[in-house]
């Protein structure tokens, strides 16, 4: 049974502050990963993906994998309210197999 | 970036009746796509994924003959929920994966209620 783990929250933090979380994945031979942002009510969007270890910058996010720990992270800097929202980490093994998705943490940045 | 769009985005029937919803994938073609349903509060559940020009794979626990999809081309999934029920409202929400990146990308969802 393929599972990614992460903590549910809900996490706080101030506005400006660096919000990190946090996913671990069981299957040894996932090659993709992604992190989804999911308002309340809404559909998720994808914010970031990452396929090999070491770090990914895009603007205030930050992605980290590191395959070896089946580790991943994404690490948003200057928290705004607007980035209140549920954090999706998803796992893909290879080729069309279904991501799978943890239960998501949910992040609200306090202003 | 990638867009997928959904429709309808809300729909109201009554009991019975068959609803059909449309994802298609706008600048990108997807040789799959993927069927979920989320209920408020919960996590996503994958209902099925659909490949073009072949039979959709479905989870365990979701009826195939009521749950019908059809992916008939690169860019289009058709998921009709046949003889709705109260029990089948829910939000409903479909995903592409790009061929060339192998990222997938949601649409904005059907919001479906039965009464």
């Amino acid at each position: 049974q393929k599972e990614v783990e992460q903590n549910s929250g809900p996490l706080s933090v101030p506005e400006g502050a660096i919000a990190s979380l946090n996913c671990t994945y069981s299957d040894r031979v996932s090659q993709s990963f992604f992190w989804y942002r999911q308002y309340s009510g809404k559909s998720p969007e994808l914010i970031m993906s990452i396929y090999s270890n070491g770090d990914k910058e895009d603007g205030r996010f930050t992605a980290q994998l590191n395959k070896a720990s089946q580790y991943v992270s994404l690490l948003i800097r200057d928290s705004q309210p607007s980035d209140s929202a549920t954090y999706l980490c998803a796992v893909n093994s290879a080729g069309n197999t279904p991501l799978v998705f943890g239960k998501g943490t949910r992040l609200s940045v306090i202003a | 970036g990638a867009v997928v769009s959904q429709h309808p985005s809300w729909v109201i029937c009554k009991s019975g009746t068959s609803v059909k919803i449309e994802c298609r994938s706008l600048d990108f073609q997807a040789t799959t796509m993927f069927w979920y349903r989320q209920f408020p509060k919960q996590s996503l559940m994958l209902m099925a994924t659909s490949n073009e020009g072949s039979k959709a794979t479905y989870e365990q626990g979701v009826e195939k003959d009521k749950f019908l999809i059809n992916h008939a081309s690169l860019t289009l999934s058709t998921l009709t929920v046949t003889s709705a029920h109260p029990e089948d409202s829910s939000f409903y929400i479909c995903s592409a994966r790009d061929i060339g990146s192998y990222e997938q990308y949601f649409g904005p969802g059907t919001r479906l209620t039965v009464t």
